[in-house]
């Protein structure tokens, strides 16, 4: 099977803009969850999606928003850019809503905010 | 509150000595425990979890973890480290009814000497 894909895998953007980031999960996985990783704050779970319903949230502003679409793909969106937003954005898919289910991770997507 | 400590932010060996990365975990239910690995500018790949069966974990590439409840530890170990094992290593932990939510540990970059 084919692994966790993310797109695009570098971007670019100004503060003040949005930025849409995307992400297919393998094959047969239902849940995709979101991750940021920055050096000063490491890893932290931004969002999880389930059979198209958001299950859970970390502790990040509403400019921070993501959906599931009925494949299972998930897109996350950023609005508002801020210099702090400059991170790697990781996805990950795991098969079914079982805490025990490993998450497999895509290579990110690494968004800098100028 | 759950969270997990890596002990050592930066860990040096020899190739051919014993690798030990140490993770402590605080959490008031019986967790999941999971070894990340990430090579640079890629995302993280699962070396092994524990989900409650036999508490020495084997993984991937001769890694194996340990989980001690009394110590509420899973530290990670390898009997020999190779030049390939260089890279950064997460420990996170996934709580029962968390919607796939994983708190990981502030990561120990591992680096191998020839």
């Amino acid at each position: 099977k084919a692994g966790v894909t993310q797109t695009p895998r570098y971007l670019i953007k100004t503060r003040g803009q949005q930025v849409t980031l995307s992400c297919s999960p393998i094959s047969g996985h239902r849940s995709v969850s979101w991750y940021q990783q920055t050096p000063g704050q490491g890893l932290q779970f931004l969002f999880e999606y389930f059979s198209e319903t958001q299950r859970n949230k970390g502790n990040f502003p509403g400019r921070f928003s993501g959906r599931q679409f009925s494949n299972s793909r998930s897109e996350m969106n950023v609005s508002t850019l801020e210099l702090g937003d400059s991170a790697l954005y990781l996805c990950a898919s795991r098969e079914s809503g079982v805490e025990s289910d490993t998450q497999y991770f895509g290579p990110g997507t690494r968004l800098t905010v100028l | 509150a759950q969270s997990v400590t890596q002990l050592g932010s930066h860990v040096s060996v020899s190739e051919g000595a014993l690798v030990l990365l140490r993770c402590n975990y605080s959490s008031s239910v019986p967790p999941y425990l999971f070894w990340y690995v990430q090579y640079p500018n890629q995302g993280l790949q699962l070396l092994l979890k524990y989900t409650s069966a036999a508490t020495l974990v084997k993984g991937i590439n001769g890694f194996e973890a340990e989980f001690k409840k009394s110590e509420t530890s899973f530290h990670l170990t390898k009997p020999s480290a190779h030049m390939s094992d260089a890279a950064e290593y997460f420990c996170a932990v996934m709580i029962y009814n968390q919607g796939g939510k994983l708190i990981f540990g502030q990561g120990t970059e591992l680096s191998v000497k020839p």
